[in-house]
């Protein structure tokens, strides 16, 4: 069992649907609880970090983490083609990162 | 603030010959990691260096290393290339010890081995 799961997707939505994006992982040493996106041919780009379980909101982005059912979400409200890219999760412990392995959004104009 | 650099950028080799990748972190950033990502795999771990150190290593071949230098440049060497090791290798640097989970990515170096 991988310890970070994560639905590769692809995932096609209208522009303006919310999203929903998902990971589970085992490991509940995890404490740290990221998403990065990942436009085509460029480097991950830190898009929401918490530590804490609960919700987390920046702009149309939110970021949900479940310690107990060891599964991180993040939504995005009111969708753009802009958010057409590769989401990952990633869970961290102290000195220790794991990735999933991507979902590829395309939002459609 | 400069953001991570990568060089090169785009790399074809042959079987059997040898690579070395190059980063330069964000300033004042003193933890380099790095990461192989191909479709299928995902983002996998490298090693990370701090202070000129290898911290934590991933679960790769030996042909995979690594240093840092005193400015927190880094590099990482793979000997030996094979046809699996075409991928995105990407650096990400973080402010130190403990910071790891917040990491920024240089735009990655593509190697295509023939």
């Amino acid at each position: 069992q991988k310890e970070v799961e994560q639905d590769p997707g692809p995932l096609s939505v209208p522009e303006g649907a919310i999203v929903s994006l998902n990971c589970t992982y085992s490991n509940s040493a995890f404490q740290y609880f990221m998403w990065y996106r990942q436009y085509s041919r460029k480097g991950p780009e830190l898009l929401m970090y918490t530590y804490s379980s609960g919700n987390k909101e920046d702009g149309r982005f939110t970021a949900q983490v479940d310690k107990s059912s060891k599964y991180i979400s993040l939504f995005i409200r009111d969708s753009q083609p802009s958010d057409s890219a590769t989401y990952l999760c990633a869970i961290g412990g102290y000195q220790k990162v794991t990735f999933g392995t991507g979902t590829k959004l395309q939002v459609i104009p | 603030k400069a953001g991570v650099t990568q060089t090169p950028r785009y790399l074809i080799k042959t079987r059997g010959q040898q690579v070395t990748l190059s980063c330069s972190p964000i300033s004042g950033h003193r933890s380099v990691s790095w990461y192989q990502q191909t479709p299928g795999q995902g983002l996998q771990f490298l090693f990370e260096y701090f202070s000129e150190t290898q911290r934590n290593k991933g679960n790769f071949p030996g042909r995979f290393s690594g240093r840092q230098f005193s400015n927190s440049r880094s590099e990482m060497n793979v000997s030996t290339l094979e046809l699996g090791d075409s991928a995105l290798y990407l650096c990400a640097s973080s402010l130190g010890s403990g910071t790891i989970n917040e990491q920024f990515f240089g735009p990655g170096t593509r190697l295509t081995v023939l």
